[in-house]
């Protein structure tokens, strides 16, 4: 039973536009989300993360948006370069101290055209 | 400051054996979590250890195992590795492992193949 779903394995968008990446989860205990980006042959590195006290955090280009009633979250970057190829990773953690793990999404391969 | 290191970084072994993964994190980050991750179930938590505990567990079978030294270093153990195994595992190091207060930094990970 997968908690945390990213039902687009990939998404082509050009250089300039937005890219928006999608994030769903089932657990209403999560009270933390980030996203990881990975390059290949790199370990996932850490972009941005949001409280659920929170709907919106912004950091540069990238901002992400959650919305607990619909229990999903975005990821928007804006505008796309052509380093922002890669794959993304929406995970969620019970905050509160203490690592529980992250539950990992599968991961969105992010494809920017030039 | 150094990154989170892993070795080796390519292994291939045969099922029934047991592999050991080694991890070295960040100077003065004291949690190190381990995750698998396959095509097929993405990246997956095994644990964490915090000076030198195992302070969580993922949903992973007992032939997973790991151990964390005093100097935060850790090691993953594998044993009688079945096919399934084949994965990239992951490490991970924070100062001290709260998602929300800390950044976990992770490695460059293990590619292992079971053949």
């Amino acid at each position: 039973d997968q908690q945390v779903k990213q039902n687009s394995p990939s998404l082509s968008v050009q250089e300039g536009r937005i890219s928006i990446l999608n994030c769903d989860y089932t657990n209403s205990m999560f009270d933390y989300f980030l996203w990881y980006k990975k390059y290949p042959a790199e370990g996932p590195t850490f972009l941005i993360s949001i409280s659920s006290i929170k709907d919106k955090n912004e950091d540069g280009r990238f901002t992400v948006f959650l919305n607990k009633s619909a229990k999903h979250l975005s990821l928007h970057i804006v505008p796309s370069q052509p380093g922002d190829s890669a794959v993304y990773f929406c995970a969620a953690s019970f905050a509160g101290g203490g690592a529980d793990g992250l539950t990992f999404g599968k991961g969105t391969h992010l494809i920017i055209q030039p | 400051k150094a990154g989170v290191t892993q070795t080796p970084r390519y292994l291939i072994k045969t099922r029934g054996q047991q592999v050991t993964l080694s991890c070295s994190p960040i100077s003065g980050h004291r949690s190190v979590s381990w995750y698998q991750q396959t095509p097929g179930q993405g990246l997956q938590f095994l644990f964490e250890y915090f000076s030198e505990t195992q302070r969580n567990k993922g949903n992973f079978p007992g032939r997973f195992s790991g151990r964390q030294f005093s100097n935060s270093r850790s090691e993953m153990n594998v044993s009688t590795l079945e096919l399934g195994d084949s994965a990239l595992y992951l490490c991970a190091s924070s100062p001290s492992g709260g998602p929300d207060t800390d950044t976990q930094y992770f490695g460059p990970g293990t590619r292992l193949t079971v053949l």
